[in-house]
């Protein structure tokens, strides 16, 4: 298993600001997604976090927006840019040690309000 | 993208009642896993379902996937409040990388 936290677990941020979100493990992890999951709405996959190169895209997300790092094994952030109130969600980011087929971990996910 | 509708969207019972949770698509699947989300934590992993007709245990919780791999069903018997919680079902696709998931079945059990 792997214990994950995020930092901050909550924030309210006006229009056009920018958030970063950041996710820490316990141990070094071989894949970290991020996610998104609206009210009412199912976990959508942001995007892929790679360790040492671009992260990689789902359809719909785009890097300008959600720019994303991963300096190493154990560390990710995402950015939440230009935020408008369609970004209000909670992210969560997510750990696994190969596929999405394997067992993922969720951290306990950041609640993004945008006034 | 492979859609997965859950039904009911919300369900409130008893202590004692028994439930079932849906969890139905138009897609096949590689393999279906359900998870459990509490208000303010990260959903957690209660099982994976791999093989067409598949029935898997956890206590009082019992998982079966569709012979056609398209749906999957979540029985729980003698509901508890801790059982209080919001399921998801995810579908993985057959190519293996993509993970998508239903809206969810919010569960609540009053004592």
């Amino acid at each position: 298993s792997a214990v994950i936290s995020q930092k901050p677990s909550r924030d309210i941020c006006q229009r056009g600001t920018s958030l970063t979100i950041q996710c820490q493990v316990d141990s070094q992890v071989t894949m970290m997604f991020w996610y998104r999951q609206q009210p009412g709405q199912s976990l959508t996959l942001i995007a892929t976090a790679n360790q040492g190169s671009e992260a990689t895209y789902e359809s719909g997300f785009v890097i300008d927006k959600f720019p994303i790092s991963r300096p190493n094994l154990t560390f990710s952030t995402l950015t939440v840019s230009n935020m408008s109130p369609e970004d209000s969600s909670i992210y969560l980011c997510s750990v696994g040690h190969g596929r999405l087929t394997d067992t993922q971990y969720f951290g306990p996910g950041t609640r993004l309000t945008v006034l | 993208t492979q859609l997965l509708e859950q039904s009911p969207q919300f369900l409130s019972i008893q202590e004692g009642e028994n439930l079932t949770v849906y969890c139905n698509s138009s897609s096949v699947f590689s393999s279906l896993q359900w998870y459990r989300q509490e208000p303010g934590e990260g959903p957690v992993l209660l099982v994976t379902v791999v093989t067409g007709g598949e029935v898997k245990k956890l206590k009082r919780l019992t998982f079966q996937f569709g012979d056609a791999r398209k749906d999957s069903s979540l029985h729980i018997t003698a509901a508890q409040p801790g059982d209080t919680g919001l399921y998801l079902c995810a579908g993985v696709s057959n190519s293996g990388y993509a993970l998508n998931f239903g809206k969810g079945t919010s569960l609540l059990v009053t004592p």
